[in-house]
């Protein structure tokens, strides 16, 4: 159980357009669901904890309007790159907690690797 | 600040044994994780350490002193599959997981 997916799993996109990222939650409900970034070589960075119907809170640093993300049902989140650019491509995995009794651990989501052009 | 600090890399041979540790220093404590990365992959779960003392899950364990803000992950026979980078994550008082940058286990035949 507490399967997470993610979809894509790869995309190639040109710089300046948008993409979205979509995280589900198969087999449990997510009360929590977080967005990382990782590139090459280095370790997770969080970007965001988002919350079932409520506004997501963005790391320092994080620009809240050019990654948006939409927490709309306890198993969907999604993360959208809005005018992505070269420097924008990374390794984007979600991670999802479902509450009790297993509160805490994060069940991770296999990743979509972006590329801008 | 928060930190946690794990050796950057480290090497081993098929069959030994090899110990990753893990000093951390967090507000507040809830919980250790250890998570193994695949390169190209996401984490996956390896063990969660909130009481002091040793985990045995198999080929791996896990130990924890909260006095002593210190973990390591022991791995027995390894196996060339274990070459992957082992993180060390920290659930602080706000139950956010302060994450380590990863150690690079390399196995060689």
């Amino acid at each position: 159980g507490a399967v997470v997916s993610q979809h894509p799993s790869w995309v190639i996109c040109k710089s300046g357009t948008s993409v979205k990222i979509e995280c589900r939650s198969l087999d449990f409900q997510a009360t929590t669901m977080f967005w990382y970034r990782q590139f090459p070589k280095q370790s997770l960075m969080l970007m965001a904890t988002s919350n079932e119907g409520s506004k997501a809170t963005y790391e320092q640093g994080v620009e809240k309007d050019k990654f948006l993300i939409n927490h709309a049902s306890l198993t969907l989140s999604t993360l959208t790159v809005t005018s992505a650019h070269p420097e924008d491509s990374s390794f984007y995995i979600c991670s999802a907690t479902q509450g009790e009794p297993d509160t805490y651990e994060q069940y991770f989501g296999p990743g979509t690797r972006l590329t801008v052009t | 600040g928060q930190n946690i600090d794990q050796p950057t890399e480290m090497t081993a041979t098929e069959g030994a044994i090899v110990q990753i540790n893990c000093t951390y220093q967090t507000s507040g404590f809830n919980g250790l994780f250890w998570y193994q990365q695949h390169a190209g992959e996401a984490p996956t779960f390896l063990s969660y350490n909130v009481l002091d003392g040793l985990e045995e899950k198999g080929r791996f364990s896990s130990f924890l002193s909260r006095s002593k803000g210190y973990s390591y992950l022991l791995l027995k026979e390894l196996q060339m599959k274990d070459s992957a980078s082992y993180l060390c994550a920290v659930l602080d008082s706000n139950y956010q997981l302060i994450w380590g940058a990863g150690t690079k286990l390399i196995i060689k035949p």
